[in-house]
């Protein structure tokens, strides 16, 4: 069974330039997350879907950050502009339904603002 | 609120020793606990997992028991390889906060030939 996907996996922008990250989670799992890692650290929650709806978008920049999960499935998440911060990894995670399921995580986009 | 701390790193082993990567949290209620391993250039993988207490999770030499008595979630491999070297997370998924994973802030390990 084919994991969590997401694309690109390393991004290379100017600072002010818009980026936009896709992810397709795991068939079946109706929750989504996107998560953003600093250098260093551990992940940080952005966003959590409960099949379309955003449950938890406490953690997410809206002055510069979307988010969307249409039909329920794939995901995207944007960011305009950019700002140097804006540098990390940003990881998609899914996991069967709210509560004490597995998450699992995908590969990662890896974001430099330059 | 929930949190989990780890010990700091770079851990820095000779191959074949004993591994232990301390970690202790903060939480109110049950919650389960994870351990995550990221290879370099690589995203996270789930490791292990435990959801009560006493319980004990392993995977690939690995293990963790759930301590409730001392809110810890230790990391321990008996013989380490040099493709053990990774960044190692603790997380802890609380029952008041559904679908929000906690992490740790990493421990590098590098196991030396």
């Amino acid at each position: 069974e084919a994991g969590v996907v997401q694309s690109p996996r390393y991004k290379i922008i100017e600072k002010k330039q818009p980026v936009a990250f896709w992810c397709n989670p795991i068939s079946g799992h109706n929750t989504l997350y996107w998560y953003r890692q600093n250098l260093g650290q551990g992940p940080e929650l952005l966003i959590r879907y409960e099949n379309e709806e955003a449950v938890d978008d406490s953690q997410l920049p809206k002055d510069r950050f979307s988010a969307e999960r249409l039909k329920g499935v794939d995901s995207t998440l944007k960011i305009q502009p950019a700002e140097l911060g804006d540098s990390a990894v940003y990881l998609c995670a899914s996991s069967l339904e709210e509560g004490r399921n597995t998450i699992y995580f995908g590969e990662g986009s890896w974001l430099t603002v330059v | 609120g929930n949190s989990v701390t780890q010990m700091e790193g770079p851990v820095t082993l000779s191959e074949e020793a004993f591994l232990t990567i301390n970690c202790t949290y903060t939480a109110t209620g049950y919650p389960s606990l994870f351990w995550y391993v990221q290879y370099p250039g690589e995203g996270l993988q789930l490791l292990l997992k435990a959801t009560k207490a006493d319980d004990k999770g392993s995977n690939k030499g690995f293990e963790a028991t759930y301590r409730k008595e001392t809110t810890s979630f230790h990391l321990e491999k008996g013989s380490v390889q040099v493709s053990d070297s990774a960044v190692y997370f603790c997380a802890l998924h609380g029952s008041s906060n559904t679908g929000k994973l906690i992490f740790g802030q990493g421990t590098t390990l590098q196991v030396k030939p």
